[in-house]
């Protein structure tokens, strides 16, 4: 276990609507990251948040979007969702943007 | 952009061999992280091994090693002692800056290893 928590396991949404994803980070670790895994696929980066401010995005539309809180946990936000957003959703957390620990994900169906 | 190539979707070995698997990337940086992880059907990515770009050492894990050629850009992962445990997908994945902003993970396509008893 890496200590990387995230809620919920599954959740099935209909196009069109809005979900948050959340992601408990380990202790002590400062730094969190969002990745996108299709099926068959290997995860896409999304965007990481370093001390609560994004540090970096990956080729998401700005329907995607995120936060991250003063003990560093953080939530993933998906705006007007569509079929294609259906996936595996893993949130990693490191400490000063280095070596990362993942969580076991938030799978996700759009229907 | 830095890619990451694995070109064979799935492997079987008998437990007890060795099985390699490869992985080639392509990058104009020199100093970058490379990295193995396992996702077992539970879903959560593990961590295997991690090399350094300027170590010339081949990295070491108990029964996980890589071969890494920085000339060529290859990076393959040699387990030995198989144990059905390992059946797994397996990613090669980069990661450039090593630390810092925007140092995020670029992973393969990924490997479906099966071990057979």
């Amino acid at each position: 276990e890496t200590g990387v928590t995230q809620s919920p396991t599954h959740l099935i949404k209909t196009r069109g609507q809005q979900v948050t994803l959340r992601c408990s980070s380990q202790s002590g670790h400062n730094t969190v990251s969002w990745y996108q895994q299709a099926l068959g696929q290997g995860p896409q980066f999304i965007f990481q948040y370093y001390r609560e401010e994004e540090n970096g995005r990956g080729n998401f539309p700005p329907r995607f979007s995120g936060l991250q809180f003063p003990n560093y946990s953080s939530e993933l936000n998906v705006n007007a969702l569509e079929l294609d957003d259906s996936a595996l959703y893993l949130c990693a957390s490191s400490l000063d943007r280095r070596e990362a620990f993942f969580g076991q994900g938030t799978r996700l169906t759009v229907v | 952009a830095q890619t990451v190539t694995q070109s064979q979707p799935e492997m079987s070995v008998q437990e007890a061999e060795t099985v390699t698997l490869s992985c080639t990337y392509d990058t104009s940086e020199n100093n970058y992280y490379l990295f193995w992880y396992k996702q077992p059907p539970s879903r959560q990515m593990i961590l295997v091994i991690r090399q350094e770009a300027y170590k010339q050492q081949n990295a070491t894990e108990n029964r996980f090693s890589v071969n890494f050629q920085k000339a060529a850009k290859s990076f393959s992962l040699k387990i030995s002692d198989s144990q059905l445990g390992d059946t797994a997908m397996y990613f090669c994945a980069f990661m450039n800056p090593p630390t810092g902003a925007n140092s995020k993970l670029t992973f393969g396509k990924g490997i479906t290893l099966s071990v057979r008893p």
